[in-house]
């Protein structure tokens, strides 16, 4: 079974402070990706990445960053967490075949509460 | 671009019922679709997905879908809903590069006993 495992369910954090969140698959997944999740927007794109070092911006990066150092493991960075940054977090992992999508396993979400 | 749209945000439906979600699509080419459910507190799990051949696919737990290029519409049924199968549902189409999805807002249901 595919398994991504994120570091925190539950995380309270104050403004301005710089938020890492951790993310880790273990079935040797080249892609990997950061959602966040909010009701009635679905899940929004923050960014992905193909491969080590690599990495694309999704369709809200603002205010993000993330590193990719190994394959298994993807980090969100929040430099200065702000109050609109409270959400819940996903992250996913799939494999990368160029002709075709292959399925996104995902984690269990952290929620991260900015006060 | 692409994007999704699940008109109903949240659906109640009684238990033994037959279950509808709508999801439209917008995208230029061929999509690929998914259908996923997310249970209270649990992450994201692919229910099916539409990539070529019978637009009619078959998915687990009871569920299925029906692509119709027609009116650009993937929607999931289930012939009799159980309790268990209360959970908001995400309807995802694919087709840039990259393996990128692009979620709808998410259906929730809720089932009366």
């Amino acid at each position: 079974d595919v398994k991504v495992t994120q570091s925190s369910r539950y995380l309270v954090k104050r403004t301005g402070e710089k938020v890492f969140l951790e993310c880790v698959q273990d079935m040797d997944h080249e892609n990997m990706f950061w959602y966040r999740q909010d009701p009635g927007l679905g899940l929004r794109l923050i960014y992905f990445s193909y491969d080590v070092k690599m990495k694309e911006k999704g369709d809200i990066p603002e205010g993000y960053s993330v590193s990719r150092e190994k394959k298994e493991r993807f980090s969100l960075i929040l430099e200065s967490a702000s109050t609109n940054q409270t959400s819940m977090y996903l992250c996913a992992s799939s494999l990368f075949t160029s002709a075709t999508y292959n399925e996104q396993f995902f984690g269990p979400g952290t929620r991260l509460t900015v006060l | 671009a692409q994007s999704v749209t699940q008109p109903d945000i949240h659906i109640t439906v009684s238990e033994g019922a037959s279950l509808e979600l709508r999801c439209n699509y917008s995208y230029g080419a061929t999509p690929y679709l998914f259908w996923y459910v997310q249970s209270p507190g649990q992450g994201l799990q692919l229910l099916l997905k539409y990539f070529s051949g019978d637009t009619l696919v078959q998915g687990i737990k009871g569920f299925e879908a029906e692509f119709k290029r027609s009116q650009s519409s993937f929607n999931l049924r289930k012939p009799s809903v159980h309790w268990s199968d209360a959970a908001e549902y995400f309807c995802a189409v694919g087709g840039a590069a990259g393996n990128k999805l692009t979620f709808g807002g998410g259906t929730r249901v809720l089932v009366k006993p």
